[in-house]
């Protein structure tokens, strides 16, 4: 079965200096991961993903995940964090398909790490 | 262009009762998928429609339910409510192509209350 975790439920870090939110992923297929934010009061928006293409993958807001198969992780960093960064953050592994391969659109996320962002 | 769309915003309902929640895809996509968030989760897979059936299906009861509409949006339904259904219910739309499901487009959410 597909899972998630996300190793850190709370990530503090001051305005300015760099963003590691970690993530380890569990998949029996080649995976598609996500990275997606919530905002308070707000729905979920994709920063960035991973489909087996080239294993850094940027996104926005200067957002970038580096998949590590040998590692099982699918790290997101940012080199300077913002105010409004803050938000709660979800890695997310998508189900394969029953052929091994391909998404079928079942996500499954871990259980989120909320990155606070200090003055 | 307007993006995912869900009503109400906020509701709030008692034990036992019934609720419809709503969902209008974001323009050109195909398939709705529903998930459960509650407080301090991540959410959780409910089903997902496509072409007016419900393609595959989550861990829960027999009381959520759903449906689709030609236009593509689509209504969860929650028969004799929980006070453990009280949750954020996020509504996604994508796009099928062949048998992959394109990167999934989250709605506002609607925020259930049961008491």
């Amino acid at each position: 079965a597909q899972s998630v975790t996300q190793l850190d439920s709370h990530v503090s870090v001051s305005e300015g200096t760099p963003v590691l939110l970690r993530c380890n992923y569990s998949s029996s297929y080649s995976p598609s991961l996500f990275w997606y934010v919530q905002h308070p009061n707000k729905g979920l928006q994709l920063l960035l993903k991973y489909t087996s293409a080239a294993t850094l993958v940027k996104g926005i807001n200067g957002f970038e995940a580096e998949f590590k198969k040998s590692e099982t992780s699918f790290h997101l960093t940012k080199p300077s964090a913002h105010m409004s960064d803050a938000a709660e953050y979800f890695c997310v592994v998508s189900d394969p398909s029953i052929h091994g391969s391909g998404n079928t659109g079942k996500l499954i996320f871990g259980q989120g790490t909320t990155l606070q962002v200090k003055p | 262009d307007a993006g995912v769309t869900q009503s109400p915003t906020h509701l709030i309902k008692t034990r036992g009762q019934q609720v419809t929640l709503r969902c209008s895809p974001k323009s050109g996509h195909d398939t709705v998928s529903w998930y459960q968030q509650a407080l301090g989760q991540g959410p959780q897979f409910i089903f997902q429609y496509y072409e007016e059936e419900e393609r595959q299906r989550g861990n829960f009861p027999d009381r959520f339910s759903g449906h689709q509409f030609p236009n593509y949006s689509s209504e969860l339904n929650v028969n004799a409510l929980l006070l453990g259904d009280s949750a954020l219910y996020l509504c996604a739309s994508s796009l099928i192509r062949g048998r992959v499901t394109d990167t999934q487009y989250f709605g506002p959410g609607t925020r259930l209350t049961v008491l």
